[in-house]
Formats: C-alpha cells, structure tokens, sequence
C-alpha cells in the first residue's frame, strides 16, 4: 500500500458523459500528478499540482481538466467522453516541497467507455 | 523529442537466470532516474531511483541499476531472478529544469516472465 487511494476503482459510462476521478495524496505530500496508462499510449503523464497550484502539463486534452484543493486531494474530470478515453488512470504523489522526490502511485480507476 | 526506450518488450527467463533490461533516454541535461515495476493487476512500484552521486544504485528485492552518462543509459540488473519477479518494468526519467516540474517521461515498458 503507497498510501494513494483513488476512488473510483472502476467506472464505465457512455460516450459522451462525464466523470470525475478522485485521489487522495500520502499523508505529508503536496504534489500531486495524473497519468493515463493504455494499450497504445503506455504511461503518458497528463498534469501536475502542488499545493494547489497547477506546476507541469503533459499532453492533456483540452476536454479533460483537473484541479487540487486546500485538503490536498485531487479531482481530474473527464468530459465528452470517447471511446478512445477508455484507459487506466493512476495518480502520484511525492514531496514535501517543491524540490523532486520519487512519487508513489495509486492503485488506478479503469475507465471503460462504451 | 523527449523520450524515454526499452530494449525489450518481452523477455523470458528461467528462475535463477540473471537479468539485466535495457533503457536509454533523449535528454542531454541532469536528469533524474527511476525503475518502477507493476505486478499483475497491481500499481506501480517504485523500485529503485537515482538523482545523484554513485551511478551504481541498489534497489529493493536485489535489483540494482547502473547510471552511465556518456550513454544515456540506466539499465536495470538482477543477478537470480525468482518466479515472483514476473510483472511488467518501467523505466522513467524527469528532467527537473524549466517548466518539466517533477513529471515522468515513462518507456513502453517490459514484461518480464520468470518460469518456475
């Protein structure tokens, strides 16, 4: 256990619906990063918050956005879903600052777009 | 591009065998290194990782891996490996300058199965 949680840990939907996926950081950790693991793309990273503030951005699609809040935890939501979107998605933490630390990974919510 | 690439998709070993995986990365600054692994239907782990000081880093569960600059390389090694080693092996990098923050650049990854 890395101390993560994510919530859900699975969710199918429709196209064209939208979802929000939850995590938690380890207790102490300010950063927090989404990333997206699929078949065809591996592990792409999607964004980056520390304490609050939006810090590095992958390649996220502008249909997707996230947001961390003064508890720390994290939210990325999902919007007009395609099937395309169908992926595991992690969330990381790491650090007590902003210096660079090793992230630690949560256990992922497997999203299934039908 | 940046990026990050595994030699192996897949490889399979005996237990016992010695194993080392390829990984190779594009940035020409300081980077910093990591191995992750992902047992079946687990999350990540993190294995091991280097920022600095000895390119020879021992990590957990007897794997070890070797930084050499001048080949842009972190190749990951385990001199035994055990049934319980089977799970997939990422390789990541950071690179901690301009607007990168902490994110990981992952490679494709490689499936390491251990027969018994």
């Amino acid at each position: 256990d890395s101390g993560v949680t994510q919530t859900p840990k699975h969710l199918i939907t429709a196209t064209g619906q939208r979802v929000t996926l939850r995590c938690s950081p380890r207790s102490g950790d300010l950063s927090v990063y989404w990333y997206q693991q699929s078949l065809d793309q591996g592990l792409q990273f999607l964004i980056q918050y520390y304490n609050g503030e939006e810090r590095a951005k992958g390649n996220i699609l502008e249909r997707f956005s996230a947001q961390q809040f003064p508890d720390l935890h994290s939210e990325l939501n999902l919007s007009s879903l395609e099937l395309g979107d169908s992926a595991l998605y992690f969330c990381a933490s790491s650090g007590p600052d902003r210096g660079i630390y090793e992230q630690y990974f949560g256990p992922g919510t497997r999203l299934t777009v039908t | 591009a940046q990026s990050v690439s595994q030699h192996n998709h897949h490889v399979i070993l005996s237990e016992a065998a010695s194993l080392e995986l390829g990984c190779n990365y594009s940035y020409g600054g300081t980077v910093n290194l990591f191995w992750y692994v992902q047992y079946p239907g687990q999350h990540l782990q993190l294995l091991l990782k280097y920022f600095s000081g000895d390119p020879l880093v021992k990590g957990i569960k007897g794997f070890e891996a070797e930084f050499i600059k001048s080949k842009f390389s972190f190749n990951l090694r385990k001199p035994s490996v055990q049934w319980s080693d089977t799970a997939e092996y990422f390789c990541a990098v950071n690179a901690p300058w301009g607007n990168q923050g902490g994110k990981l650049i992952f490679g494709q990854g490689t499936e390491l199965s251990v027969k018994p």
